[in-house]
């Protein structure tokens, strides 16, 4: 199994440009999560889904958006691309206890 | 705002030796998990713990949940240089999982 895919693995963006970070995972899983996470810092939760159609805010939202219209696909949109989102994001699945995770997107924003 | 807090930030130690790492919050969670994060990779689910009071033990870590189910702690015995990474918590509440800051841990030979 593959697991968690995401892609690319690393992007530079201008500001004020917008991209989207895909994130597919083949485990038939409901949740799936996006993160960022800053250098030697913990995770923070963008947003979330617990199944196909449905998406909600985590704790650092703004400036993204989500969509997950397949159990499978669940991809991060940034728009108006700003030096504050240059991160690391990480994007995870799971059934019941336990998250599986992407290698990660390193995107800097210049 | 649920917030997760870890303890020590950074821990060097020798080979051969005990530490423990501890994870608190103000908030309850139906579980929390650990994972452990090699740079440049993503998280790997070390153990979920469900129940409060509950131990895990996987070789030698040893996972405890508090009885009250808002904090944890992971307790590793005769540490090796292989368990050199970052040790992050998570707490699972309302279908969110919101992470604690780590605990970078180095094991030196």
């Amino acid at each position: 199994n593959a697991g968690v895919t995401q892609t690319p693995k690393f992007r530079i963006l201008k500001i004020g440009q917008s991209m989207t970070l895909q994130c597919t995972q083949d485990m038939n899983h409901n949740y799936m999560y996006w993160y960022r996470q800053d250098p030697g810092m913990g995770l923070k939760l963008i947003y979330y889904s617990v199944g196909a159609g449905i998406t909600d805010k985590g704790e650092v939202p703004n400036g993204y958006n989500v969509s997950r219209s397949t159990t499978e696909d669940f991809p991060l949109r940034l728009e108006l691309a700003a030096p504050s989102q240059t991160s690391v994001y990480f994007c995870a699945s799971s059934y019941i206890e336990g998250a599986t995770f992407g290698s990660g997107t390193r995107l800097t924003v210049v | 705002t649920q917030l997760l807090e870890q303890s020590p930030q950074f821990l060097s130690i020798q080979e051969g030796e005990n530490l423990t790492v501890y994870c608190n919050s103000s908030s309850v969670f139906s579980s929390l998990q650990w994972y452990r994060q090699e740079p440049g990779e993503g998280p790997v689910l070390l153990v979920t713990v469900v129940t409060g009071g509950e131990v895990k033990k996987l070789k030698r870590l040893t996972f405890q949940f508090g009885d009250a189910r808002k904090d944890s702690s992971l307790h590793i015995t005769a540490a090796q240089p292989g368990d050199t990474g970052l040790y992050l918590c998570a707490g699972e509440s309302y279908d969110k999982v919101i992470f604690g800051p780590g605990t970078s841990l180095s094991v030196i030979p």
